[in-house]
């Protein structure tokens, strides 16, 4: 089945520790996205890559790095430089052009900073 | 810049109750505009979308009409059910922006029996 899948689903960190989340889809997408989700905050946009070996910032992209070696991947590095990364985290691919371009989003990986 | 506007939350209906979701938008041009919706625990889903003015996108019930004279998109449902309890998300894309969208803040729905 295609799709998109994120690892883990919960993740615990202790503070000032770097901890990178997967994000992995089979869907032959062009675009990876990468979005930060709070309470009553909706989606921001952290990081967004629309072809391999290449990304771009987002709203929110402090405190934060990614890679995009291969089209299937990109992982996402919370670093400590981020002042406050307990959030859920949202990866989500698309087709880049064209008319059928709508995102589609994995499930999701809560991290928990101690 | 792009912006999407939604009511505010949470909206609380009863099952088989009228929905409407608000939400309007600040965009230049011609944008796609997108609902998605939420379950507990996980990542988002394409609800519908409407690519030009005075589309009608519909799903599992649930229909939009894009306004372009109100610049509006706004969510309705005619009998809403207990699994419907979600978070729904107004998106909009810019024609000239690739695939970026822009969200609305969501906005939470909880459908008692």
């Amino acid at each position: 089945d295609g799709g998109i899948t994120q690892s883990p689903k919960y993740l615990f960190r202790k503070e000032g520790q770097n901890v990178t989340l997967s994000c992995e889809q089979n869907l032959n997408h062009d675009a990876m996205y990468w979005y930060r989700q709070d309470p009553g905050q909706g989606l921001r946009l952290i990081y967004y890559s629309q072809i391999v070996n290449d990304f771009q910032k987002g709203d929110i992209a402090e405190g934060y790095s990614v890679s995009r070696e291969k089209k299937e991947s990109f992982p996402l590095t919370v670093t400590s430089a981020q002042k406050n990364p307990t959030a859920f985290y949202l990866c989500a691919s698309s087709y880049d052009r064209g008319s059928y371009n709508e995102q589609f989003f994995g499930p999701g990986t809560r991290l928990t900073v101690l | 810049g792009n912006s999407v506007t939604q009511m505010e939350g949470p909206v609380t209906l009863s099952e088989e109750a009228f929905l409407t979701i608000n939400c309007t938008y600040t965009a230049t041009g011609y944008p796609s505009l997108f609902w998605y919706v939420q379950y507990p625990g996980e990542g988002l889903q394409l609800l519908l979308k409407a690519t030009k003015a005075d589309d009608k996108g519909s799903n599992k019930g649930f229909e939009a009409t894009y306004r372009k004279e109100t610049t509006s998109f706004h969510l309705e449902k005619g009998s809403v059910q207990v699994s419907d309890s979600a978070v729904y998300f107004c998106a909009l894309r810019k024609e000239t922006s690739g695939s970026r969208l822009t969200f609305g803040e969501g906005t939470q729905l909880t459908v008692n029996p």
